[in-house]
């Protein structure tokens, strides 16, 4: 059972380069998420979606796109990469409300 | 005021002893909790539900008290296993009727031998 997969799980960008995220899910869920996780900071919701073609800002969406153009994929955009931008992401989905999160692995990312 | 808020920990504890963590939540319509276990550089997995009435999975026991917004984690006989970052997830609503899925900074958990 594949679950949540993330693509890349490792990258180095350099400043002002873009890159994209995938987050790709084989359970037919609805809901799926965007996080970034900081030392001390926990996970940060970034963007999230309630469906296929449907998103939205999560806590700190600054910086970064989103696109559900399939009910199975869920891709996070940095058009202009930052070293703010160097975390840990990951994505989770879950079927409905009130049901629990999976997730992906996670990407760790560097901007030098 | 944070949305979810924990201790941070950590706790360092012995083997065999009983622990517990709190986590609080502003949210008064905040519809349901969870407790996540997340360890070191790995991707966070569900411990349990936490049920209005308290639920037990185990050595694992969850409370909610909604009158003082908190849910709670007790561990029993902890065990080395049991190092690693507890997460708990609450679920309120936003504005636009869409439900979000909002996690605590984490307490963090060393079981000593």
């Amino acid at each position: 059972n594949a679950g949540v997969t993330q693509t890349p799980k490792f990258r180095v960008l350099k400043t002002g380069q873009s890159m994209t995220l995938l987050c790709a899910q084989d359970m037919n869920h609805e809901y799926m998420y965007w996080y970034r996780q900081d030392p001390g900071m926990g996970l940060r919701l970034i963007h999230y979606s309630v469906g296929e073609g449907t998103t939205a800002k999560g806590e700190v969406p600054d910086g970064y796109n989103v696109s559900r153009l399939k009910k199975q994929n869920f891709l996070l955009g940095l058009e202009s990469a930052a070293p703010s931008q160097t975390s840990v992401y990951f994505c989770a989905s879950r079927p409905r409300a009130n049901t629990e999160a999976f997730f992906g692995q996670g990407t760790r990312l560097t901007v030098v | 005021r944070k949305e979810v808020e924990q201790d941070p920990g950590p706790f360092n504890v012995p083997e065999g002893a009983t622990v517990a963590f709190n986590c609080t939540y502003s949210n008064s319509a905040s519809q349901s909790f969870f407790w996540y276990r997340q360890d070191c550089r790995k991707e966070p997995k569900l411990l349990m539900s936490v049920y209005s009435s308290g639920n037990e999975d185990g050595r694992f026991t969850a409370q909610l008290n909604r009158a003082s917004q908190y849910i709670s984690l007790l561990i029993r006989d902890s065990k080395l296993s049991d190092s690693a970052t507890y997460l708990c997830v609450v679920n309120p609503m936003n504005s636009g009727g869409y439900q979000k899925v909002t996690f605590g900074t984490g307490t963090k958990l060393q079981v000593i031998p």
